[in-house]
């Protein structure tokens, strides 16, 4: 098993639609969980981080954490063409300074 | 405020031979970390520094090594390079507070072995 696990994709949504995406993790003393979004030939950047079991939200997108189901979601609200891009999900280790990074799930908005 | 600087910017190198990249954190950090991202693996951490020290290291063999320096640059080496270390060498930096906080990554640095 894999220690972050998304799907690949690609998630196809139209534009104005909701897109979700999912983010699975295996260690348990996890604290930190956070998204990154990577345009092709970009390096990632921070979107949101989320501690706390819940909703966190930011403008369009809304991060989803669920400690006791080992799950991340981030919610993208009314999708836009430029939201087309892969999503990494990253997990911070418990007890160590790493972030271990999910192969990133291609989301492409559909005009 | 400028960002995370990584040179250089490509690189292509001989099998064998060794490399050296940099990183110049966002002035104040001082946690730096260093990840290969290839399209079959994605990110893979290589090791992450903070004021000099290797706190954590990753699964990587012995040819990876780094360092950081005073001002909170840092380097990475590869020696003996093999055609499987051609990648994207990210690296990434954070305050003191921001390891909890994320981190900001540099543009990169492309290998290629040949």
């Amino acid at each position: 098993q894999k220690e972050v696990e998304q799907n690949s994709g690609p998630l196809s949504v139209p534009e104005g639609a909701i897109a979700s995406l999912n983010c699975t993790y295996s260690d348990r003393g996890s604290q930190s969980f956070f998204w990154y979004r990577q345009y092709s030939g970009k390096s990632p950047e921070l979107i949101m981080f989320i501690y706390s079991n819940g909703d966190k939200e930011d403008g369009r997108f809304t991060a989803q954490l669920n400690k006791a189901s080992q799950y991340v979601s981030l919610l993208i609200r009314d999708s836009q063409p430029s939201d087309s891009a892969t999503y990494l999900c990253a997990v911070k280790a418990s007890g160590t300074y790493k972030y271990i990074f999910g192969t990133g799930t291609r989301l492409k908005v559909l005009a | 405020k400028a960002g995370v600087t990584q040179t250089p910017r490509y690189l292509i190198k001989t099998r064998g031979q060794q490399v050296t990249l940099s990183c110049s954190p966002i002035s104040g950090h001082r946690s730096v970390s260093w990840y290969q991202q290839t399209p079959g693996q994605g990110l893979q951490f290589l090791f992450e520094y903070f004021s000099e020290t290797q706190r954590n290291k990753g699964n990587f063999p012995g040819r990876f090594s780094g360092r950081q320096f005073s001002n909170s640059r840092s380097e990475m080496n590869v020696s003996t390079l093999e055609l499987g270390d051609s990648a994207l060498y990210l690296c990434a930096s954070s305050s003191r507070q921001g390891v909890n906080y994320g981190y900001t990554f540099g543009s990169g640095t492309r290998l290629t072995v040949v």
